[in-house]
């Protein structure tokens, strides 16, 4: 079974705008954490943001936030004022159970966003 | 924050040869790294994950004799693509352990096989 689904496969947003990028997991495990990645087409992997799945707060790094809503396991990605540069692939991620050295991170399949001027 | 290298960041090979990439953590020992494999316009999809002084642990399906992943030191874990073909070619992209709350990757390897 799936466990980290994001529909949308591409998206154009106008420069300034502010963009939403879906993210819905799934796990039965009440300890988990979600990451946001960037990926331009350089093919590196930009971490943009985590959220634990124990923390009250909902992240925020600069522009970047992370709407997370526990009980529709969704953790949308929310990206304020858009930038040219912000277009590449964007990858939600989850790592499932409490953090150790062996956690693996598995990831949906992203989505591409592309900013118009 | 912690830095992996991987290297090299694209090689051309010919068909039935073997070619290895290596990751190394830099400024950190890593007792486990994890690689990965990415397709075009795919997601990245865990290959196996690597241990130190110990044998690899691989995801369902994938060959275990076909991509050997050694890890030789707390510094270093390679991935050598044993008689490589065409449809070996992809995005090979190493990751260390989460540190605190992220997990970091290597730059990648394209990998084409001609």
């Amino acid at each position: 079974a799936q466990k980290i689904t994001q529909t949308q496969p591409g998206m154009f947003v106008q420069e300034k705008e502010a963009v939403t990028l879906d993210c819905t997991y799934d796990t039965s495990d009440p300890s988990y954490g979600l990451f946001w990645y960037k990926q331009p087409s350089s093919g590196e992997m930009i971490f943009l943001i985590y959220q634990g799945s124990y923390d009250q707060q909902n992240a925020t790094e600069g522009r970047y936030s992370l709407n997370f809503q526990k009980a529709r396991k969704s953790a949308n990605l929310v990206i304020s004022a858009s930038q040219l540069g912000d277009s590449a692939m964007y990858f939600c991620a989850m790592r499932e159970g409490r953090y150790s050295s062996a956690s693996k991170i598995i990831f949906g399949s992203g989505t591409r966003l592309s900013i118009r001027p | 924050g912690a830095v992996v290298s991987q290297h090299p960041s694209w090689v051309i090979c010919k068909s039935g040869t073997s070619v290895k990439i290596e990751c190394r953590s830099l400024d950190f020992q890593a007792t486990t790294m994890f690689w990965y494999r990415q397709f075009p316009k795919q997601s990245l999809m865990l290959m196996a994950t690597s241990n130190e002084g110990s044998k690899a642990t691989y995801e369902q399906g994938v060959e275990k004799d076909k991509f050997l992943i050694n890890h030789a030191s707390l510094t270093l874990s390679t991935l050598t693509v044993t008689s490589a073909h065409p449809e070996d070619s992809s995005f090979y992209i190493c990751s260390a352990p989460i540190v605190r709350a992220e997990a970091f990757f290597g730059q990648g390897t394209r990998l084409t096989v001609v």
